[in-house]
């Protein structure tokens, strides 16, 4: 049964240290997106990749956040200096996209980043 | 732009009654829509798709939803609910013509069921 990994689960962590959350999206998609979800925000889009190409990081504060894919396997997303309002769950989704067509995004568990 | 609103933030049923779920979808095209659920603490999970093919498209765990363009809705309902379908409902429309591949999602549903 194919899934989508993250990890670490959870991070604990004091401002203004670096913290890089991994993603292993389901082989065979070409696409993998960046989430964060808070109460007050909900689910809120950061980045995404289309074939390991950044497509639109617009979502992401520019200064602290960076999100890359070394190969086809892996995605990350640093965050530094970490801040404690950057405290959410981060999730990595994946999904197969083609020419015209949406098809479903998969989601992994999420990373729970507390900044202290 | 495309967005849906989901008309209620928490809705509260009795095990055993029915359940519903309503959302608005505005699209400027003929839209995919998701229903997508997340359990506490966990990833979310997806309920169901309409991609216009029938328009009452069934999902996992009994759940379904009808997609009526006249109305731009698409509800999710289940005809009885378990205390296991306890859990947050999230309502999802995909972007411009779909070719980019996102999602918007709605602010949620939260759906708590009473013995």
């Amino acid at each position: 049964d194919a899934r989508v990994t993250q990890t670490p689960r959870h991070k604990v962590t004091e401002m203004g240290q670096e913290v890089t959350m991994r993603c292993q999206p389901i082989l065979g998609h070409n696409t993998v997106f960046w989430y964060r979800q808070t109460m007050m925000q909900g689910l809120e889009l950061l980045a995404y990749f289309r074939n390991r190409a950044p497509l639109d990081d617009s979502g992401m504060p520019k200064d602290r956040f960076s999100a890359e894919m070394p190969d086809a396997t892996l995605a990350t997303l640093k965050i530094q200096p970490s801040e404690p309002r950057d405290s959410a769950v981060y999730f990595c989704a994946s999904g197969l996209v083609l020419a015209g067509a949406t098809d479903t995004q998969y989601f992994g568990p999420g990373t729970r980043l507390t900044v202290l | 732009a495309q967005s849906v609103t989901q008309l209620d933030s928490h809705v509260s049923v009795s095990e055993g009654t029915p359940v519903l779920l309503r959302c608005n979808y505005s699209s400027s095209y003929s839209p995919s829509l998701f229903w997508y659920v997340q359990h506490p603490n966990k990833g979310l999970q997806l309920l169901l798709k309409y991609t216009s093919a029938a328009t009452l498209v069934k999902g996992i765990n009994g759940f379904e939803a009808e997609f009526k363009k006249s109305e731009t809705s698409f509800h999710l309902t289940k005809p009885s609910a378990h205390m296991s379908d306890a859990a947050e409902y999230f309502c999802v429309v995909s972007d411009q013509k779909g070719s980019q591949g996102n999602l918007i999602f709605g602010k949620g549903t939260k759906l708590s069921v009473k013995p």
